[in-house]
Formats: structure tokens, sequence, C-alpha cells
């Protein structure tokens, strides 16, 4: 069994929907991040969370929200969905770090969603 | 200017053959350095992490030069499942965020 999963893999929604993209993972790791990625463009983070009471906005955070139900899950919402929001998403955890050093990101296979 | 550029590819090259890529960061606080690789359509995975003196993983050679602030990636005997897309990825300060490269497509041709 993956050790990160996403639900849904695919989603085509409608402008003005709401959406949840949901996130797990059995690795035990405090930290959970969301990103997106777009043809020609690096993945870029939208939120991050260190445990269950530490949420922090990333790079692109505008237009998203996110709720960490408990150390394995990390749902990111988009209130309201726009066509420039279809994109690949990505879920992704890591173990926690010191300060000065890093801990390889396990990634989800992704979300890949359609705003018509 | 982006803060971490690679040339998008995509590298056509013969099975058995050498390729390098390079990737640049515009950074110079950057603190750590990663090479991710991503298959079509699916997520990335951690190749290697590149050190200062330079590391070797098997077929897998990554380089950095801190002076021109660039990293490169060179893989030898290269094999049909080379074939991705290889990420460059820089940690830039010491709140851990990562900074992800658009990725260079590599196709390996029998």
């Amino acid at each position: 069994d993956a050790d990160v999963t996403q639900t849904p893999r695919n989603r085509i929604t409608k402008t003005g929907k709401r959406i949840m993209l949901e996130c797990s993972q059995t690795k035990g790791h405090d930290r959970m991040y969301w990103y997106r990625q777009d043809p020609g463009l690096g993945l870029r983070l939208i939120y991050y969370s260190f445990d269950v009471k530490d949420i922090n906005k990333g790079e692109i955070s505008d237009g998203y929200s996110v709720s960490r139900q408990a150390q394995a899950k990390f749902s990111l919402s988009l209130e309201s969905a726009i066509p420039n929001q279809t994109a690949l998403y990505f879920c992704a955890t890591s173990d926690l770090v010191s300060t000065n050093s890093y801990n390889e990101q396990f990634f989800g296979p992704g979300t890949r969603l359609t705003v018509l | 200017r982006k803060e971490v550029e690679q040339d998008p590819g995509p590298f056509n090259v013969p099975e058995g053959a050498t390729v390098a890529f390079n990737c640049t960061y515009s950074n110079s606080a950057s603190q750590s350095f990663f090479w991710y690789r991503q298959d079509c359509r699916k997520e990335p995975k951690l190749l290697m992490s590149v050190y200062s003196s330079g590391n070797e993983d098997g077929r897998f050679t990554a380089q950095l030069n801190r002076a021109s602030q660039y990293i490169s990636l060179l893989i030898r005997d290269s094999k049909l499942s080379d074939s991705a897309t290889y990420l460059c990825v820089v940690k830039t300060d010491s709140n851990y965020q990562l900074i992800w490269g658009a990725g260079t497509k590599l196709i390996i041709k029998p």
C-alpha cells in the first residue's frame, strides 16, 4: 500500500464550486505539504503544516485553505474554484527536521484538477 | 529571473551515452541542493542530495559550484529507464522551504 495517498486522483469541476482534496499518510511524519505543479513551472508550495496545530501559508496560498485533521490527514480546499487553479496537486510529507537540516519529502500520486 | 532555472529539454540521448545537465540558482545564501526524478504523470522522488564535495551514486554524479551558483547532474551509461524529468531543488533558508526548478526532460532512445 502507498504511504501517501490522495483522493480524488482526477476531478473536473466548474467555476465557483467548492472542492476538497484529501491527503492521508501512514509514514508517521509530522510535516505535511500541499504543492501545485503547472507545465513549465516548478512545484509551488501552497500550504504546509509542521504538526496538527501549526499551519503556514506557502508561496501561493490565495484562493486555498487547509485543514490538518490529524497527524495523518491534511486536506486542501478551494472555496470557489477558478480556471487558473487547473493544475496537478501534490501532497507531501517529511519527518521532523532541525532548523538547518533537511529530510526527504515523500509525495502522494497527485490529483489532477480541471476547473471549467 | 526564476530562482531556480533549468533547461527544459527534452534531451534526446541514445542508450549507453553520457548526459549532463545543469541547474542555476539565484540566491547565494542557498544551503542545500537536491535532484528529484519525476516519471511521466507520477510524483517526484528524491534521486540524490548534492554535497559541496560532489557525490556519486552508481551511474549518477552530482556536483555543486557555489561560486557560479549551479549544480549539475551527470548520468553515465544511460538506460532506457532513465527517461524521466529531473527536477533541481534548492533549500534557501532556515525556514526549510524548497524552491523547485521546472525540470529537464530526458528521453533515452534504444
